[in-house]
């Protein structure tokens, strides 16, 4: 039992260049999320999808996009890299969008650097 | 969205117990209060979940008071390991009211 699977672990990107992290859960869970973490900071909210099919935008969501593959994958993809968007991002997944037993599970991120 | 103040940083020793507190003066009634550790170069791992009065599991306790505007993390007899950051969550109503602030950095020394 994996949990949530990201990939890659490091990339390195020119500024304009474009790029899509990946991400993948096997715990059968229905909502999936995409977090941003600059260092000494908490994690803001970039997109999630409370279910397979919708996609709704969190605190940060200029210059991203997500695409909810299917119930298990959950991507995220910068079109045009800017040295702003140089983080460490997070995926997530809940087996509802909240509520009483229902944690979030972190994958251990990608750390993304935008020269 | 219920905005939660918690202490910036912790020192403790082994063996000790910490307790760590925040505060959530506009929680809304359907809000729960979660605790999440995070390990450098690691996703935050959830620890516990609470609505009312004491939660208590194999890793922590958790206190909330009857007026529910603060809460208390509870780490009993604390190793060397537990040295993390700690962030205090309320709500879950929906995702977009998720709110990570900056955690308490737990120090434990030997």
């Amino acid at each position: 039992n994996a949990g949530v699977t990201q990939t890659p672990k490091f990339q390195v990107l020119k500024t304009g260049q474009s790029m899509t992290l990946q991400c993948a859960q096997d715990m059968n869970h229905n909502s999936m999320y995409w977090y941003r973490q600059d260092p000494g900071m908490g994690l803001r909210l970039i997109y999630y999808s409370a279910s397979e099919g919708t996609t709704d935008k969190g605190e940060v969501p200029n210059g991203y996009n997500v695409s909810r593959l299917n119930k298990r994958e959950f991507s995220l993809r910068l079109e045009s890299a800017a040295p702003s968007q140089t983080s460490v991002y997070f995926c997530a997944s809940s087996f509802y969008e909240g509520g009483e037993g229902s944690p979030l599970h972190f994958g251990n991120g990608t750390r993304l650097t935008v020269t | 969205l219920a905005k939660t103040t918690q202490p910036i940083s912790m020192d403790s020793y082994e063996g000790q117990e910490v307790n760590i507190t925040c505060s959530h003066n506009n929680i809304a009634t359907n809000d729960y209060i979660t605790w999440y550790q995070q390990f450098p170069s690691q996703g935050p791992r959830f620890i516990i979940q609470g609505y009312k009065t004491k939660v208590t599991n194999e890793v922590a306790s958790l206190f909330i008071p009857a007026d529910r505007k603060s809460s208390t993390l509870s780490l009993p007899r604390v190793s060397l390991s537990d040295t993390a950051v700690y962030y205090c969550l309320v709500g879950y109503s929906s995702a977009s009211k998720i709110i990570f602030g900056s955690g308490t950095r737990l120090s434990i020394r030997p």
